[in-house]
């Protein structure tokens, strides 16, 4: 079983729209959660990071966090179509020093 | 604050050659990570460098290693390239905590490809 999952979409949104990426982990202790954005033939951006349960916000962008229901979630307001990317949810797990565990991605698609 | 830096950004290798990439993180950065992508596995954890000390380590063959300097500039070496090995490697640098790690900034890549 993988340790973190994201549906790989592609998931299309309409320019404006709210588009909601979605990824579960696995049921280890867990210390930090990430969110990045990559675009085709880019190195991954850090768009936010979040370490306890409730939402953070930051622009367009909100991060939530459920630890008992192991999920973590990025909304991303008014969509558009520069917000066209693979978004992948990282998770550091306790005890793992600096290592990441990505999920495969997902790809969105934001149509004007 | 200049970012993440990489070097080469491409490569071109055959098979069995040996092949070292650079990474120089943000300053004042002590930790040091690497990560292979591939469209297949996605990205995937090589190993952690933190105060010239190997911290954590991915499930990848011994043929894969690293080190760090005293600047905190960290190397990565594949030696015995294979045509699976053609990937782009992500060096990412961070502050650090005890037990953790604190935001990771990626660098470009280096963009290995093995004929």
């Amino acid at each position: 079983q993988k340790e973190v999952e994201q549906n790989s979409g592609p998931l299309s949104v309409p320019e404006g729209a709210i588009a909601s990426l979605n990824c579960t982990y696995s049921d280890r202790v867990s210390q930090s959660f990430f969110w990045y954005r990559q675009y085709s033939g880019k190195s991954p951006e850090l768009i936010m990071s979040i370490y306890s349960n409730g939402d953070k916000e930051d622009g367009r962008f909100t991060a939530q966090l459920n630890k008992a229901s192991q999920y973590v979630s990025l909304l991303i307001r008014d969509s558009q179509p520069s917000d066209s990317a693979t978004y992948l949810c990282a998770v550091n797990f306790s005890g793992q020093g600096g290592k990441l565990i990505f999920g495969q991605g997902t790809e969105l698609s934001v149509k004007p | 604050k200049a970012g993440v830096t990489q070097t080469p950004r491409y490569l071109i290798k055959t098979r069995g050659q040996q092949v070292t990439l650079s990474c120089s993180p943000i300053s004042g950065h002590r930790s040091v990570s690497w990560y292979q992508q591939t469209p297949g596995q996605g990205l995937q954890f090589l190993f952690e460098y933190f105060s010239e000390t190997q911290r954590n380590k991915g499930n990848f063959p011994g043929r894969f290693s690293g080190r760090q300097f005293s600047n905190s500039r960290s190397e990565m070496n594949v030696s015995t390239l294979e045509l699976g090995d053609s990937a782009l490697y992500l060096c990412a640098s961070s502050l650090v905590f005890q037990g953790g790690t604190d935001t990771q900034y990626f660098g470009p890549g280096t963009r290995l490809t093995v004929l």
